[in-house]
């Protein structure tokens, strides 16, 4: 299926260093966007990144995709404790239903104070 | 908040109740979507309605029955559940996408549904 991987499953770092999760898809896609989810709750939209960008920052998180390798990752700089949660890649598959995502299982993210 | 609401937060069901679970967004969005949460599990989509049309039901058991009065309100009716039908239940809604692809989608904060 089209669904995204997230790499590591689970990512425990110190308050202040930086955290990389990495995301694997399967077919060609439009976009491919990043959902942060804290414990039993909905998930909040990060950043959205479209097929034909390479890279695209938002305050401390910074999102690399390369297509030739079907791949992206998001970079969480100086983590905070705050930043506690788990972080899901989604994609859509080009001609499929407008709207539809994949989403993976995401990467527990814990940042210790 | 992402302007987007699900009541109830919690539920607790007999497999042999009828109850629903009501999603409400204010953000003109144009198409709207149930998800299910399992632990362990991708996020699996069970419904999409795009301009009060379901554009697509993913093979979902029809103990599960959604309902898109307008374009504000989704529903889904429960009836008959299974234990195994204990999980998050998550509501989204977006504007539909063109060419660029699906956009953002904005979540409510779910209902977590247990089946006794």
């Amino acid at each position: 299926s089209q669904q995204g991987e997230e790499d590591p499953q689970a990512l425990s770092i110190q308050e202040g260093e930086n955290a990389t999760m990495n995301c694997s898809y399967k077919t060609s896609i439009n976009n491919l966007q990043w959902y942060r989810q804290n414990s039993g709750r909905g998930l909040v939209h990060l950043i959205l990144i479209r097929s034909n960008e390479r890279e695209k920052h938002s305050g401390r998180l910074r999102v690399t995709l390369d297509t030739s390798k079907k791949s992206s990752s998001l970079l969480i700089t100086a983590s905070r404790a705050a930043d506690t949660a788990s972080y899901f890649c989604a994609t859509d598959a080009r001609g499929s239903t407008l709207g539809r995502l994949y989403f993976g299982r995401g990467t527990q993210l814990t940042v210790w104070p | 908040e992402t302007g987007v609401t699900q009541t109830p937060r919690h539920l607790v069901m007999g497999m042999t109740n009828k109850k629903s679970l009501k999603c409400e967004q204010h953000l003109g969005h144009n198409a709207m979507y149930w998800y299910k949460q399992s632990a362990k599990k991708p996020l699996e989509l069970m419904f999409v309605y795009s301009l009060e049309e379901r554009v697509e039901n993913n093979s979902v058991p029809s103990r599960f029955s959604p309902e898109c009065p307008n374009s504000s309100h989704l529903f889904l009716h429960l009836h008959t559940l299974q234990p195994e039908d204990s999980a998050l239940y998550l509501c989204a809604s977006s504007t539909q996408g063109l060419a660029g692809g699906p956009l953002e989608q904005f979540f409510g904060p779910g209902t977590r549904l247990t089946v006794l």
